[in-house]
């Protein structure tokens, strides 16, 4: 079965660090870009970040960039997340979504396998 | 990229026929995708490439549209329909719509 297991979330205070993880199963998981989404409490989602395949290639949200790293050990399947200098408004559960693309014709990329999630408290 | 949906709140009786609408700030061809979420769960893929339906997904669901503009159809309304819609986009780093939630009348 293809599965994806967030775990590590937790309270932490604001400029406090944190790292989730996501186990990955069922799936190679080398071969797919995979993504972390944040969802605040009751509010919509929002995209985070993503790493290729071999961890060689990542984005960031503006709203992240420079405080967290995403980061990828495919030996144990898992995919990190490092949050550091956190703030209030990072509080949210995190999902970690796989990647999948079309492969006839032109490649297109949507995200068809999640996690349940972890949520992150941050607050003093 | 930003991607507006519209309306923010919908409310429909089983049975009913829904749509939703999408709309891009550029053209992004056809690298919309749709997901569905219940309260407490993950989003769920229903729609990709704009009009492909994801395997296991009913076939009420459809997508449309192409450029800019998007809709997600529902044909015919089920109580398990009841939920939040987001559209998605792909042409380059993920930007979420701002979701429409199902509600029932």
């Amino acid at each position: 079965e293809v599965q994806l297991v967030e775990s590590g979330g937790g309270f932490v205070l604001p400029g406090g660090s944190l790292r989730v993880s996501c186990a990955a199963s069922g799936f190679t998981f080398s071969s797919h870009w995979m993504h972390w989404v944040r969802q605040a409490p009751g509010k919509g989602l929002v995209w985070v970040s993503r790493i290729n395949g071999d961890g060689k290639s990542t984005d960031y949200a503006d709203s992240v960039k420079g405080r967290f790293t995403i980061s990828r050990d495919n030996a144990r399947n898992t995919l990190y997340l490092q949050m550091n200098s956190l703030r209030p408004e990072d509080t949210a559960v995190y999902y970690c979504a796989r990647e999948e693309m079309t492969v006839s014709g032109v490649n297109y990329y949507y995200m068809d396998v999640w996690g349940e999630g972890t949520t992150v408290t941050v607050s003093s | 990229i930003q991607m507006t949906q519209s309306p923010s709140s919908l409310s429909a009786s089983v049975g009913d026929r829904v749509t939703i609408t999408c709309r891009a700030s550029q053209n992004i061809i056809s690298y919309l995708n749709w997901y569905q979420q219940k309260p407490g769960k993950a989003p769920n893929l229903l729609i990709y490439a704009a009009s492909s339906l994801q395997s296991g997904v009913p076939s009420r669901f459809s997508g449309s549209g192409s450029g800019t503009d998007f809709t997600l159809t529902i044909s015919s309304l089920q109580p398990e329909d009841f939920a939040t819609y987001y559209c998605q986009q792909s042409y380059n780093a993920p930007v979420f719509g701002q979701g429409t939630k199902l509600e029932m009348k």
